[in-house]
């Protein structure tokens, strides 16, 4: 079964700080993998994904993230922090012998300090 | 172009009550989910249906039924609430296998 853990619910960082998530996935075959960030009262919005490919994923709004196959891990990044960054932010991944099912990890909510 | 539209918005039940939530879609997605989300807990499917005329069984589906009406709509019921299924539910669909989901708005329902 996959598992997704995204460690630190809480995360804040200085308005023009590196933003760092992280997310960590456990499948013996690498799933494809995502991001998505909600905003408050609002649905999910994807920021990235991976799929095949360089494993350095380039999303909207300045986010990055990379998929490390030997740590197990897509962590998300954010070079510069923006107040509009503040939110929830989700890790999901689907697995590749099926492909359409997804599996959410328990998010990090980020908060920008002015 | 709507997306995923859900239905209510908002909904404050009695226990016992029943309601059925509604999505639609007009992305032409095979694919549709219905999640709930609780703080501290992430997303949590409930059902699922990778094509029209089929539907199975998620993580957490005890106390809900789901009908999948034809290829754009995908309907979540609770027969008889409970105060634990207080939530914010959300549709989603999805495509060709290994794309991204579309999510909808959310709809908060609050059991007392």
């Amino acid at each position: 079964a996959q598992s997704v853990t995204q460690l630190g619910s809480h995360v804040s960082v200085s308005e023009g700080a590196l933003v760092l998530l992280r997310c960590n996935y456990s499948s013996s075959v690498p799933p494809y993998l995502f991001w998505y960030v909600q905003y408050p009262n609002q649905g999910l919005q994807l920021l990235l994904k991976y799929t095949t490919g360089a494993t350095l994923v380039k999303g909207i709004n300045g986010f990055e993230a990379e998929f490390k196959k030997s740590e197990t891990s897509f962590h998300l990044t954010k070079p510069s922090a923006h107040m509009s960054d503040a939110a929830e932010y989700f890790c999901a991944v689907t697995p590749i012998n099926t492909g359409n099912q997804f599996y959410f990890g328990t998010g990090t909510s980020l908060t920008v300090i002015p | 172009n709507a997306g995923v539209t859900q239905t209510p918005k908002f909904q404050v039940l009695k226990t016992g009550q029943s309601m059925t939530l509604q999505c639609a879609q007009d992305m032409n997605h095979n694919s549709m989910y219905w999640y709930r989300q609780d703080p501290g807990m992430g997303l949590r499917l409930i059902y699922y249906s990778a094509s029209e005329g089929t539907t199975d069984k998620g993580e957490v589906p005890n106390g809900y039924n789901v009908s999948r009406l034809n290829k754009r709509e995908f309907s979540l019921r609770l027969e008889s609430a409970a105060p634990s299924q207080t939530s914010v539910y959300f549709c989603a669909t999805s495509g060709t296998k290994w794309t991204e989901a579309f999510f909808g708005q959310g709809t908060r329902l609050t059991v007392v």
